[in-house]
């Protein structure tokens, strides 16, 4: 079945540096990819997504490129700020299989400190 | 535009009580889904809608669990005989078809069963 694969937090960053969170997934045909990002006291919400091979999604200074040679989807941003502290899922769907539940990872915390 | 609501924000019960907790999608969007958080976790899949029909139940844990969308708007997950380890954080998302997988959250239900 379909699977996605974090690095563990917390991760904890001072302000202005740079930030990768690893993600790698395993699924069967061409998933869609997907980070979301759930801030403190809200909900999910869609931070960026790519839904085919080498397609780069971008959003508020982070970016992250769907790479199926790896099978990864590693979220960078180069400058972080205070406001970006939050829990950040990867995530991916099987549209193409016809599966479009969401599969998610188990979460990275981010704390960035000013 | 409003987006997904769910009520109620916080369910505290017994074990062994019976449960409801209703999704109001965002208007226009014909898929819905069940997700369960539990805490450091990311969320799990439970059911997913298109219509009034379940397309895909597979998530579903057992069959304690039950969920309906009769008009293929609101929907209800609805939980028999509840155990403790049914807490958890449940989240309602929706979509339109167009969208490639890309799902709108609501801010959840905090299920406690004691």
């Amino acid at each position: 079945g379909n699977s996605v694969t974090q690095m563990e937090g917390p991760v904890t960053l001072s302000e202005e540096a740079f930030l990768t969170i690893n993600c790698t997934y395993t699924a069967t045909g061409y998933p869609s990819l997907f980070w979301y990002v759930q801030y403190p006291g809200e909900g999910l919400q869609l931070l960026l997504k790519a839904t085919k091979a080498d397609d780069k999604g971008s959003n508020k200074g982070f970016e992250a490129t769907y790479r199926k040679e790896t099978t990864s989807f590693h979220l960078e941003k180069g400058s972080v700020q205070v406001s970006d502290s939050a829990v950040y899922f990867c995530a991916l769907t099987g549209l193409d299989t016809g599966r479009r539940a969401l599969t998610f990872g188990s979460g990275t915390r981010l704390q960035v400190q000013p | 535009g409003a987006g997904v609501s769910q009520t109620p924000s916080n369910k505290v019960t017994e074990k062994g009580k019976y449960v409801e907790l209703r999704c109001d999608p965002i208007s226009g969007h014909t898929a819905l889904y069940w997700y369960r958080q539990s805490l450091g976790q990311g969320p799990e899949f439970l059911i997913y809608f298109q219509g009034t029909g379940a397309a895909d139940d597979s998530g579903l844990p057992n069959d304690r669990f039950f969920a309906v969308r009769p008009e293929g708007s609101v929907s209800t997950l609805k939980i028999q005989r509840t155990e403790r380890g049914d807490s958890a954080v449940y989240l309602c998302a929706s979509s339109s078809l167009a969208e490639s997988g890309e799902q709108y959250f609501g801010p959840g239900t905090r299920l406690t069963v004691t």
